[in-house]
């Protein structure tokens, strides 16, 4: 089976400063990883995804790196805003299609 | 598009009554998703359908619930008798084209609380 394991369950951070969330799987069969977003009461939001042909993808102040050898993946935020403030959420599928999220990490950005 | 829509937004009801939720997936989605997101075990997939068929239903915890979708745009997800443990956040979600490998976009979920 697959287990996702995410941390830090918490992350405070400085307006302005960067925000790094990881996360780990078990299954080297796994090929695609996306990372979601969950405002208060709103239903999970796709932010970023990355598949396992690429090591990393950036979409302006977000940007995911992928380490197929180490099986782990990593979300990085830079120049955080308040409303970047939320859980975040990462998850691995596997090949037959069993997808599995981590345990979220919530996000503060202070200003 | 008006997104995923899901309802009842809130449900309360006492342990041992049937609780139905509702979902309309964004027109022209293949696939429909049910999640159940709780503090203890966070977001977990329950069943998911492919043009309206049961694909992996893996994730339902036991027969006392079940899902269904009768056509492209609705799905329901039932739990019959209903117990206290029931109580979390059910969301729905849809996608096209390869499904769990693709974008998902999720409803505003459904709270239900079992009395």
């Amino acid at each position: 089976g697959e287990n996702v394991e995410q941390h830090p369950s918490t992350l405070s951070v400085q307006e302005g400063d960067s925000a790094v969330i990881k996360c780990t799987y078990s299954d080297s069969a796994s090929n695609y990883f996306p990372w979601y977003k969950q405002e208060l009461g709103k239903g999970p939001q796709l932010i970023i995804d990355i598949r396992s042909n690429v090591g990393e993808k950036k979409d302006q102040r977000i940007a995911v790196t992928l380490n197929k050898t180490a099986k782990h993946f990593s979300l990085h935020i830079t120049e955080t805003q308040p409303e970047d403030s939320a859980v975040y959420f990462c998850a691995a599928i596997e090949n037959n299609n069993d997808m599995r999220f981590g345990a979220g990490t919530r996000l503060t950005v202070k200003p | 598009d008006a997104g995923v829509i899901q309802s009842p937004r809130h449900e309360v009801t006492e342990m041992g009554q049937e609780v139905t939720l509702r979902c309309k997936p964004i027109s022209g989605h293949d696939y429909l998703f049910w999640y159940r997101q709780t503090m203890m075990r966070g977001l977990e997939l329950l069943i998911y359908f492919n043009n309206n068929v049961p694909i992996d239903d893996s994730g339902m915890p036991e027969d006392r619930f079940s899902a269904k979708m009768p056509n492209a745009s609705f799905s329901t997800l039932k739990i019959q008798p209903s117990e206290p443990r029931d109580s979390a956040v059910y969301f729905c979600a849809s996608s096209d084209f390869w499904g769990l490998q693709e974008t998902q976009y999720f409803g505003p979920g459904t709270r239900l609380l079992v009395l």
